[in-house]
C-alpha cells in the first residue's frame, strides 16, 4: 500500500532556531500533501495544503511566514518551523491522498522547543 | 459548522472483550466517513472507509457501520487484543469541490490483560 515516510520522528530544538520536517511519498506521486498539527488529547488540525510546484494554501490563523512549506517534487514536501518557540511544541503529521487508498498519513514528528 | 463528535472519550476493557465506539457528525455535503487507529506518537492508520450508500464495512476484527439518515457511525471491535490499545478517530469528509476533512477528537481505548 501507499506509504508516507516522515522524519524526524522526534526533534528537540532551542527556542529561536528553525526545524525542518520532511515527508516523502514512497512508490507513488503525491501532487498534494496536507500538514496537520495535533496537541495532546486533541484532534488533528489542518495547517496547510501543499501542491507540487505551487504555493501552499494555509488555513486561517496559521502564519505562513512561520510555517514554511515547500513541495518541490512529486515525492517530497517539507515543513520548516522558523524561529521556533515553546508554544510550537506539538505533534506534526503529514498526509498524502491517493485514489487507491485515500488519505495516507506519515508517522508524525514530535517537536519539543526548549 | 461541520462537526464530528465521538464517544466515549476514553474506554478501558478487558482483553478478549468486545466494544463499540460511536461517532456522530454534522457534515454537509457528506462524502465519506473513515475510521482511523492512531497509536501514541504515531500517525493515523486507516481502518475503514464508507460512502453514503454503504452501511457496514469490516476489516478483520473491526466492523464499522454507517447510518446516513441519523448521521451516526460506530466502530465495533471484536475479541479485543492488547495491541488494540490506541486512539480511534472518526473522520468525515465533505465534498466542497475538493474534499474537506473534519476530524473527531477520538476515543482513547485501553485494553487491559
Amino acid at each position: 500500500g501507499a506509504v508516507v515516510s516522515q522524519h524526524p520522528s522526534r526533534v528537540i530544538c532551542k527556542s529561536g532556531t528553525s526545524v525542518k520536517i520532511e515527508c516523502r511519498s514512497l512508490d507513488f506521486q503525491a501532487t498534494t500533501m496536507f500538514w496537520y498539527r495535533q496537541f495532546p488529547k486533541q484532534s488533528l488540525m489542518l495547517m496547510a495544503t501543499s501542491n507540487e510546484g505551487s504555493k501552499a494554501t494555509y488555513e486561517q490563523g496559521v502564519e505562513k511566514d512561520k510555517f514554511l512549506i515547500n513541495h518541490a517534487s512529486l515525492t517530497l514536501s517539507t515543513l520548516t518551523v522558523t524561529s521556533a518557540h515553546p508554544e510550537d511544541s506539538s505533534f506534526y503529521i503529514c498526509s498524502a491522498w491517493t485514489t487507491s487508498e485515500g488519505y495516507t498519513f506519515g508517522s508524525g514528528t514530535r517537536l519539543t522547543v526548549v | 459548522k461541520n462537526q464530528v463528535e465521538q464517544s466515549p472519550q476514553s474506554l478501558i476493557i478487558l482483553e478478549g472483550k468486545n466494544c463499540t465506539l460511536q461517532c456522530n457528525y454534522t457534515v454537509s455535503p457528506f462524502s465519506n466517513l473513515r475510521w482511523y487507529k492512531q497509536d501514541t506518537g504515531r500517525g493515523p492508520v486507516s481502518l475503514t472507509i464508507m460512502t453514503f450508500s454503504e452501511n457496514t464495512k469490516s476489516n478483520g476484527r473491526y466492523t464499522a457501520t454507517l447510518d446516513a439518515d441519523t448521521k451516526q457511525s460506530s466502530l465495533h471491535i471484536t475479541a479485543s487484543q492488547l495491541s488494540d490499545s490506541a486512539s480511534y478517530i472518526c473522520v468525515v469528509s465533505a465534498n466542497l469541490g475538493n474534499e474537506k476533512l473534519t476530524f473527531g477528537t477520538g476515543t482513547r481505548l485501553t485494553i487491559i490483560p
